[in-house]
């Protein structure tokens, strides 16, 4: 079966520091791959999406970035993190054809500092 | 905004009754899903509806989808404590790569 994962859980870092926030799917190939964020008691902002390896489209011009260097591996990094980056992200993927549910991961929990 | 709106932002009721939360969005779709978040956790899906289908049910959940009003509501029937969580709707746009996501309903089940 098809399984999610992402870590860390928790992360808490100073104005300015680098991020890596790494997710990896397994059971399945070639999947659609997503990177959510979600502000305290808001709904969702779909940040990046991924088709394919090296196909990243941003959605909303940020201070974030996203790779994909890995088939079923998908990347969020930051250079220089800022106060506005602190929320809740979330991966996700979808089979990558058709239009299906998305299963998602448990996500982390940025504070920045 | 290509996202879709639901109502009520917040919901309060006791275990046993049932629990109605409505989106609505504005364009075309392939599909509408549903998906509840527990609190300081990923999303799960729950059910989805095709713009071709009008009602589905999945247990206790039972979906409706008016495309001409372009709306949706969730009925979640006999509700239960452990129903206590977010719930959102998202929109599957057609020629879109993403789902657009609602701003979700706080259901709160009181014991």
């Amino acid at each position: 079966s098809q399984t999610i994962h992402q870590w860390p859980a928790t992360l808490v870092q100073p104005v300015g520091s680098p991020l890596s926030l790494e997710c990896t799917v397994e059971g399945t190939s070639n999947p659609n791959l997503y990177w959510y964020r979600q502000a305290a008691g808001r709904g969702l902002q779909l940040l990046f999406y991924s088709v394919g390896i090296g196909q990243i489209s941003s959605e909303v011009p940020q201070n974030l970035s996203a790779s994909r260097p890995q088939d079923r591996q998908f990347i969020l990094s930051s250079k220089k993190l800022l106060l506005s980056d602190s929320g809740f992200y979330l991966c996700a993927w979808s089979p990558n054809r058709g239009y299906y549910g998305y299963t998602f991961g448990s996500g982390t929990r940025l504070t920045v500092v | 905004s290509q996202q879709g709106e639901e109502d009520p932002q917040a919901l309060s009721i006791q275990e046993g009754e049932n629990a109605t939360m409505n989106c609505s969005y504005k364009t075309s779709i392939n599909n509408l899903q549903w998906y509840r978040q527990n609190s300081g956790r990923g999303l799960v899906h729950l059910i989805l509806i095709r713009s071709n289908e009008r009602e589905k049910h999945s247990g206790r959940l039972r979906v409706t989808l008016d495309t001409s009003k372009k709306s949706s509501s969730l009925l979640i029937t006999a509700s239960r404590a452990a129903d206590t969580a977010s719930y959102f709707c998202a929109t599957a746009q057609t020629g879109a790569n993403n789902l657009f996501f609602g701003t979700g309903t706080r259901l709160t089940v009181i014991p």
